[in-house]
């Protein structure tokens, strides 16, 4: 069965300073994409960074940066030099095959001040 | 800035009642799909099309619930009869399929409460 797991439900982080958020995920396609989105208070779902199965390297972006694992089936999103701004409900998401893309539960970021 | 369009963005009715959420993909997206958010349940997929076919909408209740796309600027999810646990916020997301990659975007979502 294809499964995303993210298995903290709440972080902290001090502002300025990084922070991982973990997610694993299952299946059995070779070929696949594993995707960042974040949720703020407002609601809207915001596309941070995207990781291909077959990319060499890790995906980055900004402050952002995914630690693909692949052999571990993880795909973790760093953040570093948090910002108050950064406070949202993270959610890690895998395409699947026919393009269907399922999102783990989600992990609750607050940053403090 | 293109973006991904939902009208209305929030809706308030009556046990019974018909909904019509509706959709504006980003142009040149041929992809489309339908969430649902909920505390309880997260984010679940309803329906997804591919160049306006459904390819899969089995996370969709079908006695009440449809999905079309009657062109490529519009897509609609339709609630009828609509229940009070169909409350939840309803997201549209569009995307483009190049090869492996199929990033969505999505709208702003619908705020749907069933009283």
């Amino acid at each position: 069965a294809q499964k995303i797991t993210q298995t903290q439900p709440g972080m902290f982080v001090q502002e300025k300073e990084a922070v991982t958020l973990d997610c694993t995920y299952d299946t059995s396609d070779q070929s696949y994409g594993l995707f960042w989105y974040k949720q703020p208070s407002s609601g809207e779902m915001i596309f941070l960074i995207y990781q291909g199965s077959y990319d060499e390297q890790n995906a980055t972006e900004g402050r952002y940066s995914l630690n693909f694992q692949k052999a571990r089936k993880s795909a973790n999103l760093v953040i570093s030099a948090s910002q108050l701004g950064d406070s949202a409900m993270y959610f890690c998401a895998m395409k699947t095959s026919y393009d269907k893309v399922i999102f783990g539960p989600g992990t609750s970021l607050s940053v403090i001040p | 800035d293109a973006r991904v369009t939902q009208t209305p963005r929030h809706k308030v009715t009556e046990m019974g009642q018909e909904v019509t959420m509706r959709c504006q993909p980003i142009l040149g997206h041929n992809t489309v799909f339908w969430y649902r958010q909920t505390m309880m349940q997260g984010l679940e997929l309803l329906a997804y099309f591919r160049n306006r076919a459904p390819l899969d909408d089995s996370g969709m209740p079908k006695d009440r619930f449809s999905a079309e796309m009657p062109d490529a600027t519009l897509a609609t999810l339709k609630i009828q009869p609509s229940e009070p646990r169909d409350s939840a916020v309803y997201f549209c997301a569009s995307g483009l399929v190049l090869g492996q990659k199929n990033i969505q975007y999505f709208g702003a979502g619908t705020r749907l409460s069933v009283l």
